[in-house]
């Protein structure tokens, strides 16, 4: 079964800084990978995807990672601002699970000006 | 391009009552996704469905809870006989195909049961 685990669970940081978030899981036969914010009261904007034949992916002031074989994705966060701040959530898709997403608990952001 | 479109937003019913959840796709997808968000907890998978099938339900409790995307019109999540551990936010996403589109999700139904 598979589990996606997110590190921090929750991260407060000042105005500017660049910051990193972690997400692990532990069946690495996924197909993709996306990362989504959620903002409080609201739904998921998905930020990025990427394929299991991807290494990284850009948008941005946003560059999220991905390391099939180790099960392990990072988002990276540069100059961050304080409408950054939302619920950071990865989620993958098994290639034995269709569209099915699995999601992590998220990780809470918090940029102060 | 209207994105996914969910109503209502907000939703209260009392212990007992039904709850019907309407989820319209965006233009063009004809997959649908249900996810519960319970509070304090990560979104959970609940049923896929494409137009009048059901494709994937193994997340759906096994009573009282069903889903349906019918030719016509919007998805319906229905929950009877509603009780407190259903208070949660049902989120609804659309592709437009499988594995490797990119999921849109729409703004969520709060249920809160009293």
């Amino acid at each position: 079964k598979q589990e996606v685990t997110q590190i921090p669970a929750a991260l407060s940081v000042p105005e500017g800084e660049n910051l990193v978030l972690n997400c692990s899981f532990t069946d690495s036969a996924i197909y993709n990978l996306q990362w989504f914010r959620q903002d409080p009261g609201k739904g998921l904007t998905s930020l990025l995807l990427i394929q299991s034949s991807q290494r990284e992916q850009t948008s941005g002031r946003l560059n999220a990672s991905l390391d099939k074989s180790s099960g392990r994705s990072t988002l990276y966060i540069a100059a961050s601002q304080p409408g950054d701040s939302a619920t950071y959530l990865c989620a993958v898709v098994q290639e034995t699970s269709g569209s099915r997403l699995t999601f992590g608990e998220g990780t809470q952001l918090t940029v102060n000006p | 391009n209207a994105g996914v479109m969910q109503n209502p937003r907000h939703l209260v019913r009392r212990r007992g009552q039904e709850a019907r959840l309407r989820c319209s796709p965006m233009k063009g997808h004809s997959h649908v996704y249900w996810y519960r968000q319970l509070p304090e907890e990560g979104l959970k998978f609940m049923v896929y469905l494409q137009k009048e099938n059901i494709i994937d339900e193994s997340g759906m409790p096994k009573e009282r809870f069903s889903a349906e995307f019918p030719k016509e019109g919007p998805s319906i999540l229905r929950i009877q006989q509603v009780v407190r551990g259903d208070s949660a936010a049902y989120f609804c996403a659309s592709s437009t195909g499988t594995h490797g589109n990119t999921i849109y999700f729409g703004e969520g139904s709060w249920l809160t049961v009293v």
